[in-house]
C-alpha cells in the first residue's frame, strides 16, 4: 500500500496566520490526492480534490498544491472555525485507498 | 441536497457480526459508488472498501478480506456494510461516503454519513 506521511502531526497557530500542512506519498501518485477537514465528533468534510481543485462551498482561503509525491494544503488566513484535524488521502491505487495520519490545528 | 443517513449505534460481543446501513437521498444511489471508512477512538481514518452501486461490484481492503461484505438495495437507496468475526479492535465509528470518480484524476469522498459507533466488548 502507498503510505501517506503528514507533517506536522500537530501545530499551534493564531487567527490570521498562514498555515501549511504537508503530505508525502511513498511513491509518485500524480495528482491523486484529496484533503479533508474533521472536527471533533463530526464526519470528515472534503476540502480539496485532485490535489488542487477546491470543493464547491469551501472558502477560498483553502488551497492545495503539488504533484508526484509531495503535496501541500494551505490556509491563507486561519479563521476560528478552521481549528480541526486535516487528513490527506491518495486514490492512485484504487483498490487500496489510504489516508495520512492527520494534522491537528490548535490555538 | 445530498444526504447519507446511517443506522444507529451497536454493541456487539467478540465473534459476532454487525451490519450497518447507509440510506442516500438527494441523488440517485446508482450514480455514484459508496465507500466505507472507519475511525477507531482517537485514531485516524481507515478505508475499508467500496461498492459500485450500479452493478454491485465490490473492492475490499486486503486487511478485511474474508470478513467484510458490502451490498446495496437500489429499491430503497441503501448501502450496507457487514463485518463478521468482530474483535475488540474493531471498535470504531464507521462512516459511509459517496465515492466520486474523476476518471483520470482519482477518486474522492464528497458526502459522508453521520457515522455509526460500533462497540465490541465482552
Amino acid at each position: 500500500d502507498i503510505q501517506m506521511t503528514q507533517s506536522p502531526s500537530s501545530l499551534s497557530a493564531s487567527v490570521g496566520d498562514r498555515v501549511t500542512i504537508t503530505c508525502r506519498a511513498s511513491q509518485s501518485i500524480s495528482s491523486h490526492v484529496n484533503w479533508y477537514q474533521q472536527k471533533p465528533g463530526k464526519a470528515p468534510r472534503l476540502l480539496v480534490y485532485a490535489a488542487s481543485s477546491l470543493q464547491s462551498g469551501v472558502p477560498s482561503r483553502f488551497s492545495g498544491s503539488g504533484s508526484g509525491s509531495d503535496f501541500t494544503l494551505t490556509i491563507s488566513s486561519l479563521q476560528p472555525e478552521d481549528f480541526a484535524t486535516y487528513y490527506c488521502q491518495q486514490s492512485f491505487i484504487t483498490s487500496a485507498l489510504t489516508f495520512g495520519g492527520g494534522t491537528k490545528v490548535e490555538i | 441536497q445530498v444526504h447519507l443517513v446511517q443506522s444507529g449505534a451497536e454493541v456487539k460481543r467478540p465473534g459476532a457480526s454487525v451490519k450497518v446501513s447507509c440510506t442516500a437521498s438527494g441523488y440517485t444511489l446508482t450514480s455514484y459508488g459508496i465507500s466505507w471508512v472507519r475511525q477507531a477512538p482517537g485514531q485516524g481514518l481507515e478505508w475499508m472498501g467500496w461498492i459500485n452501486t450500479y452493478n454491485g461490484y465490490t473492492t475490499y481492503a486486503q486487511k478485511f478480506q474474508g470478513r467484510l461484505t458490502m451490498t446495496r438495495d437500489t429499491s430503497t437507496s441503501t448501502a450496507y456494510m457487514e463485518l463478521r468475526s468482530l474483535r475488540s479492535d474493531d471498535t470504531a465509528v464507521y462512516y459511509c461516503a459517496r465515492d466520486v470518480s474523476g476518471t483520470a484524476v482519482g477518486r474522492w469522498f464528497d458526502a459522508w454519513g453521520q457515522g455509526t459507533l460500533v462497540t465490541v466488548s465482552s
